[in-house]
């Protein structure tokens, strides 16, 4: 199991423009989150999906996107990218939410983007 | 709103010592607590968490308490160890699903341990 994985690691984006930060998992996880992580800020949930086709706003989704067509895939897609992008972004991924056993979250390595 | 207070911010321990870290919360629906750990240029991943049902949970060196009348939880790290140094994340969620469900993570805890 490669787990979760994100592609790519590092990019550099100029303001205005626009990029998919791409987010696989090969566990068959009905959950999948995208954090954002600001230095001495912790982890902020950007949107999150509780299965294919269902996508939900978490705490800071303006300037992104998500959609979420297969069970493996959760891309997330910056428009018109501001300085304030800035940012390391983790995908996520869960067996179930709050009930049972199975809640823990699985991160990816990151995705490092710069806004310039 | 922050949900979740950390503290301290960041911490420095010696080799062998226990580092403390403390969580509190405001929402009492709350009724999971994890604590996660980050090294450098990695995703977090989940080092130990609890349910309210219990006030300890300990997993090797790492110990969670849990007081639930104040509404506040600590990772205890006992024997610390240089390979421990990374930042921990203290995190909540809520038993009623949705946006609740989510977790709410604090602002982190850099762990330094010197040998």
């Amino acid at each position: 199991n490669a787990g979760v994985t994100q592609t790519p690691k590092f990019h550099i984006l100029k303001i205005g423009q626009s990029m998919t930060l791409q987010c696989t998992q090969d566990m068959n996880h009905n959950y999948m989150y995208w954090y954002r992580q600001d230095p001495g800020m912790g982890l902020k949930l950007i949107y999150y999906s509780v299965g294919a086709g269902i996508t939900d706003k978490g705490e800071v989704p303006n300037g992104y996107n998500v959609s979420r067509s297969t069970t493996e895939d959760f891309p997330l897609r910056l428009e018109l990218a501001a300085p304030s992008q800035t940012s390391v972004y983790f995908c996520a991924s869960s067996y179930s939410q709050t009930s049972g056993l199975y809640n823990e979250q699985f991160f990816g390595p990151g995705t490092r983007l710069t806004v310039l | 709103q922050q949900q979740v207070k950390q503290s301290p911010q960041s911490l420095i321990v010696q080799k062998g010592g226990i580092s403390i870290i403390n969580c509190a919360y405001e929402n009492t629906a709350f009724d999971y607590f994890p604590w996660y750990q980050q090294f450098p240029g990695k995703g977090p991943a989940l080092l130990i968490a609890i349910r309210p049902d219990v006030s300890e949970k300990k997993e090797g060196r790492f110990t969670i308490s849990f007081n639930k009348s104040a509404k506040q939880f600590s990772l205890h790290i006992m024997d610390s160890q240089p390979g421990d140094s990374a930042t921990y994340f203290c995190a909540a969620s809520s038993r009623y699903g949705g946006s609740q469900g989510n977790l709410i993570f604090g602002k982190g805890t850099k762990l330094s341990v010197k040998p």
